[in-house]
């Protein structure tokens, strides 16, 4: 298995431009989460899945938009990106929520 | 905001234990508390977790008070890939398995 992937690792936006973060998982895991961490924080919820069809904010949503059409695959979208977005995004799933894995994250920098 | 306390760092020798405290005083009957670990730069990493009694597996120990506001977690000979921040988290099972992360404690581990 190969658990849990992101793509990009590594992405250098200009402001006001828009990206997708793939993210997906082979483990047939019904939760998936996205999180974001800056320099020196723990993570921070940005939208979680309970299941394909089915999406919620987390604790900092505003800025991303996702979707979740399949159980393997929770993309993030940013559509506007500002200097402020600059960060490690992570995605993680799990099959019964608290025990997460995690992926390699992807690197973003808006200038 | 996490409602967890855990000491910003700690040092450890090479092949001695580590024990890593955290508070938790505020946890609810039916909150567990995990523990992850980041190595820098990677996706957080599972360890281990418990609601009242102490647990074991191959990564840790976990050692919860008998009131449960605080607990500890232990490496029993840690080694210097064990050098990471530790996350101490309490959830429930009633709130989307969503994971309110602090800062944790970064532990270093010398040789």
């Amino acid at each position: 298995n190969a658990g849990v992937t992101q793509t990009p690792k590594f992405r250098i936006l200009k402001i006001g431009q828009s990206m997708t973060l793939q993210c997906t998982q082979d483990m047939n895991h019904n939760y998936m989460y996205w999180y974001r961490q800056d320099p020196g924080m723990g993570l921070k919820l940005i939208y979680y899945s309970v299941g394909a069809g089915i999406t919620d904010k987390g604790e900092v949503p505003n800025g991303y938009n996702v979707s979740r059409s399949t159980t393997e695959d929770f993309p993030l979208r940013l559509e506007l990106a500002a200097p402020s977005q600059t960060s490690v995004y992570f995605c993680a799933s799990s099959y019964y929520g608290n025990e997460q894995f995690f992926g390699p994250g992807t690197r973003l920098t808006v200038l | 905001d996490a409602k967890t306390t855990q000491p910003p760092s700690m040092d450890c020798a090479e092949g001695r234990a580590a024990n890593l405290p955290c508070n938790h005083s505020t946890i609810s009957g039916n909150e567990y508390v995990y523990w992850y670990r980041q190595i820098h730069s990677q996706g957080p990493q599972y360890i281990i977790h418990g609601l009242k009694n102490n647990e074991t597996n191959e990564m840790a120990s976990l050692i919860i008070t008998e009131d449960r506001k605080s607990s500890t977690l232990i490496l029993p000979h840690a080694t210097l890939r064990d050098t990471a921040v530790y996350y101490c988290i309490e959830t429930g099972a009633g709130n989307n398995r969503k994971l309110i992360w602090g800062l944790g404690t970064s532990l270093g581990v010398n040789p």
